[in-house]
């Protein structure tokens, strides 16, 4: 069973678009929602992270968007750029006691010039 | 930030023969590290589970007598690949927790396995 569902599979965007992933998740009881970036051939490396507590977060051009009553949270990328272009998986947890995340299954985004 | 390491970053080698792929965590000392196992174009997959000083918690599926996991120290766990088939060819990467860190979990860059 996904614990964690995203989409879309793949996302093409213009250079200085919006790119919009969005998660869903199925157990109230996660605490902890990162987003993670990973190029080919690497380990993922985080982007944000947000807590149920708050209902966005921004970072940069990286914004958490979290509904916690529809269980859902989005990765917005603002003006993006042909660098942004990799895999994007969020992923929940069970607090930061070093549970284990539960994946979603990624998100090819390319930004064309 | 935090880091962590992979060794090798990647390996080739025969079929039937043993792999064994090391996880460190550089500045920090990680009580739990994680395994995860990465195919072409797909998610991670959590393989299992490693807490310092006892037995790996293997996920459902995975082969705890294929997949040997030592985390003999707070710095260190080793994944070894018994008996290495082709098919066993993947990426694996590991993660540490930090408790006293700003993330959950520190990812390593990975380690790209290839069995010929």
């Amino acid at each position: 069973q996904q614990q964690v569902k995203q989409s879309p599979q793949s996302l093409i965007v213009q250079k200085g678009g919006i790119s919009i992933i969005n998660c869903a998740y199925e157990n109230t009881a996660f605490d902890y929602f990162p987003w993670y970036q990973q190029f080919p051939g690497k380990g993922p490396a985080l982007l944000i992270a947000i807590r149920p507590d708050v209902s966005e977060k921004k970072e940069g051009r990286f914004t958490i968007s979290f509904n916690k009553s529809a269980k859902q949270f989005s990765l917005h990328i603002m003006d993006s750029q042909p660098g942004d272009s990799a895999t994007y998986f969020c992923a929940a947890s069970l607090g930061n006691t070093g549970n284990q995340f539960y994946f979603g299954t990624g998100t090819s985004l390319t930004v064309i010039p | 930030g935090a880091v962590v390491s992979q060794h090798p970053s990647w390996v080739i080698c025969k079929s039937g023969t043993s792999v064994k792929i090391e996880c460190r965590s550089l500045d920090f000392q990680a009580t739990t590290m994680f395994w995860y196992r990465q195919f072409p174009k797909q998610s991670l997959m959590l393989m299992a589970t490693s807490n310092e000083g006892s037995k790996a918690t293997y996920e459902q599926g995975v082969e705890k007598d294929k997949f040997l996991i030592n985390h003999a120290s707070l710095t260190l766990s080793t994944l070894t690949v018994t008996s290495a088939h082709p098919e066993d060819s993947s990426f694996y990467i590991c993660s540490a927790h930090d408790p006293g860190g700003r993330e959950t979990q520190y990812f390593g860059p990975g380690t790209r396995l290839l069995v010929l």
